[in-house]
């Protein structure tokens, strides 16, 4: 199975704060349709996970443009550049071009 | 709109099945793929299984032999079927659509006697 991991594993930041998270895959996420199946996720406190990026890049409809991803291969980012409140949680990413599908072990996000 | 909404016991005893519906609407199961997913208290996420548009199904290698996912298109409901549920199955149990851009609120099931 392809093992996701997460760095840092948290994350202390202040408001207002670029911050970036790392997923790195143990296999090429690169599907033979030339498309990469890499997603991130956003779990606020006691609320299921959002979508906020697919396809590495791509922002979902209503997330806001501090958010952008970036990455191919194996080695993908999600940068948030200026932290607001509402940011605060737990980040997941997750893959889609393999069988099973698998997460990363998650990033917490909180207040410095 | 699209949702998805998990139900199902709480309170499981140990040994015993494990049965969830996820009931979802606004969204075709015939055109789109359902996916499980649980997160046990205070950790991460595991993708259990899903049951594709076309009804195949597949599942996460180290839960295979105790799971089951299938659906009832006429109701747009999916069910997760587990047996032999011990204590490290309580979890927060999760339905989510395709590509998981789509999620139910999930449900809490906790497994004790």
């Amino acid at each position: 199975d392809v093992v996701l991991t997460q760095t840092p594993p948290t994350l202390s930041a202040t408001i207002g704060q670029s911050v970036s998270i790392s997923c790195r895959s143990s296999q090429s996420l690169l599907h033979s349709n030339g498309n990469t199946y890499l997603n991130w996720l956003l779990q606020r406190p006691g609320q299921p996970p959002q979508l906020l990026i697919y396809l590495v890049s791509r922002l979902e409809s209503g997330v806001p443009n501090r958010f952008s991803g970036s990455g191919s291969g194996t080695d993908f980012t999600l940068k948030i550049s200026g932290v607001e409140a509402e940011d605060l949680g737990i980040y997941h990413c997750v893959q889609i071009t393999h069988a099973p599908r698998t997460f990363g072990g998650g990033t917490k996000l909180e207040l410095k | 709109q699209v949702q998805l909404k998990e139900s199902g016991p709480g309170l499981v005893q140990p040994s015993q099945t494990l049965s969830l519906t996820c009931t979802v609407s606004g969204l075709s199961s015939t055109s789109n793929s359902v996916s499980w997913i649980r997160q046990p208290p205070g950790k991460g996420l595991e993708w259990m299984g899903v049951i594709w548009s076309n009804g195949d199904t597949d599942y996460n290698s180290a839960i295979k032999s105790r799971l089951s996912i299938s659906r009832d298109t006429s109701k747009n409901q999916v069910f997760l079927k587990m047996n032999s549920l011990q204590t490290e199955d309580t979890a927060m149990y999760f339905c989510a659509s395709s590509n998981f851009a789509y999620w139910g609120q999930g449900t809490l099931v906790t497994v004790s006697s």
